[in-house]
């Protein structure tokens, strides 16, 4: 599946580094998601764009800014994190943020905070 | 509440069928989805069923919902060593306009 696509695949940093992860999606959709999975839990939403505008953020910490500057790439921005915000962090898209249309999901980025 | 609720584990032997279950709460939701995750990968969307179904059928998979239940199942049948992953099941509530995962369930198959 290459519909949607995220890099790095890998990431390690430490706790005052910046760094930012990428998204895109080559599916035509105008929605994109940001969530987080950790060990164990469900997946949790962060945040959504609906055509470039932000239309959702789940009570995320400061030290996560997203990007999103058109319908095919969404950024998450990401200095001072903490070791808890290690998990495995995904993109996803669909054609609108309607709950009814159905979202896909790129592979990943593992980020490890030490 | 939101709350979609799976068991963590399975495993079967290679050939048989496997059946994860999941419950939900919320009856507003058009869809339910099922999604496979294997190790070090994203989510792929396996197949979902649209909630004025009962049954549906592609290939080795039928998914099976009960509406008044709130219960929605995911058979595979002939159960292959390569269908060893984590499977999730998720809901899109109306109100909210998000996907509500559960906490995935863990199929191990066995040769």
């Amino acid at each position: 599946e290459t519909g949607v696509t995220q890099t790095p695949r890998h990431l390690v940093m430490g706790m005052t580094n910046k760094k930012s992860l990428k998204c895109e999606q080559h599916l035509g959709h105008n929605a994109m998601y940001w969530y987080k999975q950790s060990a164990k839990k469900p997946l949790e939403l962060m945040f959504v764009y609906s055509l470039e505008e932000r239309v959702e953020n789940n009570s995320v910490p400061s030290r996560f800014s997203p990007e999103c500057p058109n319908s095919s790439h969404l950024f998450l921005h990401l200095h001072t994190l903490q070791p808890e915000d290690s998990a495995l962090y995904l993109c996803a898209s669909s054609l609108t943020s309607s709950s009814t249309d159905t979202q896909y999901f790129g592979p990943g980025t593992r980020l490890t905070v030490l | 509440g939101e709350d979609v609720e799976q068991s963590l584990f399975l495993s079967v032997r290679e050939g048989d069928s496997s059946v994860i279950n999941c419950t939900y709460t919320d009856s507003s939701s058009t869809y339910l989805y099922w999604y496979k995750q294997e190790p070090g990968a994203g989510l792929q969307l396996l197949t979902y069923i649209f909630s004025n179904m009962d049954m549906k059928q592609d290939q080795r998979l039928t998914v099976l919902l009960n509406k008044k239940d709130k219960h929605l199942s995911l058979r595979i049948a002939d159960t292959q060593t390569g269908d060893s992953a984590i499977y999730f099941c998720a809901e899109n509530p109306v109100q909210g306009g998000k996907l509500i995962f559960g906490q995935g369930t863990e199929l191990s198959v066995k040769p």
